[in-house]
């Protein structure tokens, strides 16, 4: 079964830096990208940023460059998003997500996603 | 705010007929790139639900079904069932070579 495994909720002080991890189990892990979303209470789906698993390769939203860093660890298979600098904004639930089309052969461009991990719950408190 | 724009929230009675539109502009759904719709029920996680402006996975049931015409999307549910209720939300493709969802619409089953 494909699925997408998160690391639990995490709560943090203002200025600091978060990294949730995303394992991807059932299926070839370099053979799809994979997506980073995320949800702020009240408010909807926002994209961050989408790594190629099979080189690393990265593409982050303007909105989070310079604060955020998509990396892959393939012994494991799992991928992992830092997010720096938090603030109170940043909280929100985070979610990985499997690109349905994208892989390093082919990607022309980002598609619908269709297996998502569990979510992981940030809390930043000042 | 949302790159898509959404109506906050949308209602029927059971067995009618919803639908729910997604509106963006040139750089994204006019200029081509597909429409896809993810429905989130209740503290579950987002499910894709139409992809490919018309596609369903295996396992959605036909009375959703989605369309698109120039810079608009739409989910149409057709025989509106208590257990549809949830948030849809569409999500697109810019040239800004940037993922976009809309804001969601919360549905609710009268």
């Amino acid at each position: 079964q494909m699925q997408l495994v998160q690391s639990g909720a995490e709560v943090k002080r203002s200025g600091a830096s978060v990294k949730v991890s995303c394992k991807a189990l059932g299926y070839m892990f370099t053979s799809q990208y994979i997506h980073w979303v995320r949800q702020a209470p009240g408010q909807g789906l926002e994209w961050m940023g989408v790594i190629n698993p099979s080189d690393g390769s990265t593409s982050y939203a303007q909105k989070f460059r310079g604060r955020v860093t998509m990396t892959r660890d393939t012994s494991t298979r799992t991928v992992y998003m830092e997010l720096t600098s938090l603030r109170s904004d940043d909280t929100a639930m985070y979610y990985c997500a499997r690109d349905l089309r994208c892989s390093p052969i082919r990607c022309h461009y980002y598609y619908a996603m269709d297996v998502w991990g569990q979510g992981t719950t940030v809390t930043v408190f000042s | 705010q949302s790159v898509l724009t959404q109506p906050p929230s949308v209602s029927g009675a059971p067995g009618q007929r919803v639908t729910i539109s997604c509106s963006g502009s040139s750089s994204n759904i006019g200029a081509g790139f597909d429409v896809h719709w993810y429905q989130r029920l209740p503290g579950t996680t987002p499910k894709l639900l139409i992809y490919g402006n018309n596609n369903r996975p295996s396992g959605v049931p036909d009375r959703f079904s989605g369309s698109k015409s120039g810079t608009s999307a739409s989910l149409a549910i057709s025989g509106l069932q208590a257990d549809d209720e949830a948030d849809y939300h569409c999500q697109s493709y810019d040239n800004s070579l940037s993922v976009v969802f809309g804001g969601g619409t919360k549905l609710t089953v009268l």
